[in-house]
């Protein structure tokens, strides 16, 4: 059973409109989520962390944790065609050791 | 100031040959993790290091081993290349165990 569970996508999304990534994770001990966003033939760039329950925003990203459902979210409003990426979510557990554990990412794509 | 740095960023390599990967991490981050990433897996975590220890270790072969030098920089070596070890090779940094990697661009492998 993977650890972090996103869709794959793809999400599509009118450009101006919140674009919602979700992600959910098994591990209980996960204490620190982190969303990476993947342009196609680049590396992932960190783009939100979040590690205590509610939200968490900056500039038009909305980072949303419940740890007591085991989800992760991430909102992007006023999308833009620059938006369009695959979003990678990952989770670490509490230990100073734990391994960052990637999902599999969601293809998101904005149509002007 | 400098990312993450890999070389090489291509490499063509024989079923059976052996390859070393290098990084170096952006300058005061001392823990290195390598990640395997293929269009079926997604990012599979290899093995992380911290202070020139070995504090994780993924579910991959003896094959693939790794090691990190006082100057934090590391390298991946994997022995007796399989077809199957084609894929991106991403290297992260991090300046402690509880943050969020940066990542390099990536060695992209291809086992012939």
């Amino acid at each position: 059973q993977k650890e972090v569970e996103q869709n794959s996508g793809p999400l599509s999304v009118p450009e101006g409109a919140i674009a919602s990534l979700n992600c959910t994770y098994s591990d209980r001990g996960s204490q620190s989520f982190f969303w990476y966003r993947q342009y196609s033939g680049k590396s992932p760039e960190l783009i939100m962390f979040i590690y205590s329950n509610g939200d968490k925003e900056d500039g038009r990203f909305t980072a949303q944790l419940n740890k007591a459902s085991q989800y992760v979210s991430l909102l992007i409003r006023d999308s833009q065609p620059s938006d369009s990426a695959t979003y990678l979510c990952a989770s670490k557990g509490y230990s100073s050791a734990s391994k960052i554990i990637f999902g599999s990412g969601t293809r998101l794509s904005i149509r002007p | 100031k400098a990312g993450v740095t890999q070389t090489p960023r291509y490499l063509i390599k024989t079923r059976g040959q052996q390859v070393t990967l290098s990084c170096s991490p952006i300058s005061g981050h001392r823990s290195v993790s390598w990640y395997q990433q293929t269009p079926g897996q997604g990012l599979q975590f290899l093995f992380e290091y911290f202070s020139e220890t070995q504090r994780n270790k993924g579910n991959f072969p003896g094959r693939f081993s790794g090691r990190q030098f006082s100057n934090s920089r590391s390298e991946m070596n994997v022995s007796t290349l399989e077809l199957g070890d084609s894929a991106l090779y991403l290297c992260a940094s991090s300046l402690s165990q509880g943050d969020g990697y940066t990542f390099g661009s990536g060695t992209r492998l291809t086992v012939v």
